[in-house]
């Protein structure tokens, strides 16, 4: 079955300042990559994925990359702000409603006004 | 986000005791899933369904048994509680097409004294 490692655990950064996260994942059959976040006490909620027949993907401040080669993914969030202070997690999956996601462990950002 | 409940939102049992949570969806979605969360374990699935009575286990599924009735209706069920069962139980749903995008219930906080 896939395998998602998340890097780091903890990130603190002040803000104004890029935050990167990053994702590695076992099967090479996976091609569907979502991030999710969670805000302290909120339920997880979709804020990007990419799918792997493209390598970069945008939506403002935040980008998602992803190395097929290599098996990895990257969120970065670029001029940090106080609200995006929540837990990130990273899954892979094959795309398609039947195949389940697989979680990474989450990333806690912490962004220091 | 109103259109996946859990209940109840809180809880605390005793050891030994059964305990019942209730996910329910106005979204029509075909994919539910039960989720534990615990720090430094991420989202771990517990069971899921791909259709009405139709279900299977994931990767914690021990002492955890679940049934689905109706297509918005998914019930988790704890058999016997055991204090290693406290934790946050998330729902989520999917629609089943061509998209693996999850969306999550608000969270159930169960302790198990």
């Amino acid at each position: 079955g896939e395998n998602v490692e998340q890097h780091p655990s903890t990130l603190s950064v002040q803000e104004g300042d890029s935050a990167v996260i990053k994702c590695t994942y076992s099967d090479s059959a996976s091609n569907y990559f979502p991030w999710y976040k969670q805000e302290l006490g909120k339920r997880p909620q979709l804020i990007i994925d990419i799918r792997s027949n493209v390598g970069e993907k945008k939506d403002q401040r935040i980008a998602v990359t992803l190395n097929k080669t290599a098996k990895h993914f990257s969120l970065h969030i670029t001029e940090t702000q106080p609200e995006d202070s929540a837990v990130y997690f990273c899954a892979a999956s094959r795309q398609g409603g039947s195949y389940i996601p697989t979680f990474g462990r989450g990333t806690s950002l912490i962004v220091h006004p | 986000d109103a259109g996946i409940t859990q209940s109840p939102r809180h809880k605390v049992t005793e050891t030994g005791t059964p305990v019942t949570l209730r996910c329910h969806q106005t979204e029509n979605h075909r994919y539910m899933y039960w989720y534990r969360q615990d720090p430094g374990h991420g989202l771990r699935l517990i069971h899921y369904s791909y259709g009405v009575k139709d279900t299977d286990k994931g990767e914690v599924s021990d002492g955890y048994s679940v049934s689905r009735s109706k297509t918005e209706d998914f019930l988790l069920t704890l058999e016997s509680a055991t204090s290693s069962q406290t934790s946050v139980y998330f729902c989520a749903t999917s629609p089943g097409l061509a998209t693996n995008e999850q969306f999550f219930g608000p969270g159930t906080r169960l302790t198990v004294l």
